[in-house]
């Protein structure tokens, strides 16, 4: 079974500046993707950023990238520059691949961007 | 192109009756997920189709919730006897395939009275 851990119920942050939402999972597969989805007051689930548990490389979306250490088994959401319009519920999911399992997601972080 | 679309948007019953809440995914994707989000949590996965076949169903909470996808695109999620416990954003998703990411659509706001 698969487990996602977000301990940041909430969090401020200035305009312009860069936050980091913190995201733990659990998981015995060897292959398996992280995502991270905004959801603003609106209701819907926004697809931020991907990353492959084999990739090298940490994922990067203009203004969002994704901290990945997978002996740690995190993998932290950084957003730069952070604009009024990131205020929202910001949620870390996986999924295992060796059942194609569908999302896992943690309970939340709801970031607020401070003028 | 377009989105994963719900109807209704909202939805109000009261408790006992059968409602339907419908989804249409993105155009190509063969696979298609509802989850269902409780106030302050994130969203619970409930079923997965594959095509027309439901794939997974294992989190259905009871045999009240029924989702078919008869022609492998537009899937409808069935629930009987409605109770206010059932009241929630129920989210639908969908995929190009399993391991691809998911798309989400606006969702469908279901309250039980």
């Amino acid at each position: 079974a698969q487990k996602i851990t977000q301990t940041q119920p909430g969090m401020f942050v200035q305009e312009k500046e860069a936050v980091t939402l913190d995201c733990t999972y659990d998981t015995s597969d060897p292959s398996y993707g992280l995502f991270w989805y905004k959801q603003p007051s609106s209701g819907e689930m926004i697809f931020l950023i991907y990353q492959g548990s084999y990739d090298q490389q940490n994922a990067t979306e203009g203004r969002y990238s994704l901290n990945f250490q997978k002996a740690r088994k995190s993998a932290n959401l950084v957003i730069s520059a952070s604009q009024l319009g990131d205020s929202a519920m910001y949620f870390c999911a996986m999924s295992a691949y060796s059942g194609n399992t569908p999302l896992v997601f943690g309970k939340g972080t709801r970031l607020s961007v401070i003028a | 192109g377009a989105g994963v679309s719900q109807t209704p948007s909202n939805k109000v019953t009261e408790k006992g009756k059968y409602v339907e809440l419908r989804c249409d995914p993105i155009s190509g994707h063969t696979a298609l997920y509802w989850y269902r989000q409780s106030l302050g949590q994130g969203p619970e996965f409930l079923i997965y189709f594959q095509g027309t076949g439901a794939a997974d169903d294992s989190g259905l909470p009871n045999d009240r919730f029924f989702a078919v996808r008869p022609e492998g695109s537009v899937s409808t999620l069935k629930i009987q006897r409605t109770e206010r416990g059932d009241s929630a954003v129920y989210l639908c998703a969908s995929s190009k395939d399993p391991r691809e990411t998911q798309y989400f659509g606006p969702g469908t706001r279901l309250l039980v009275l």
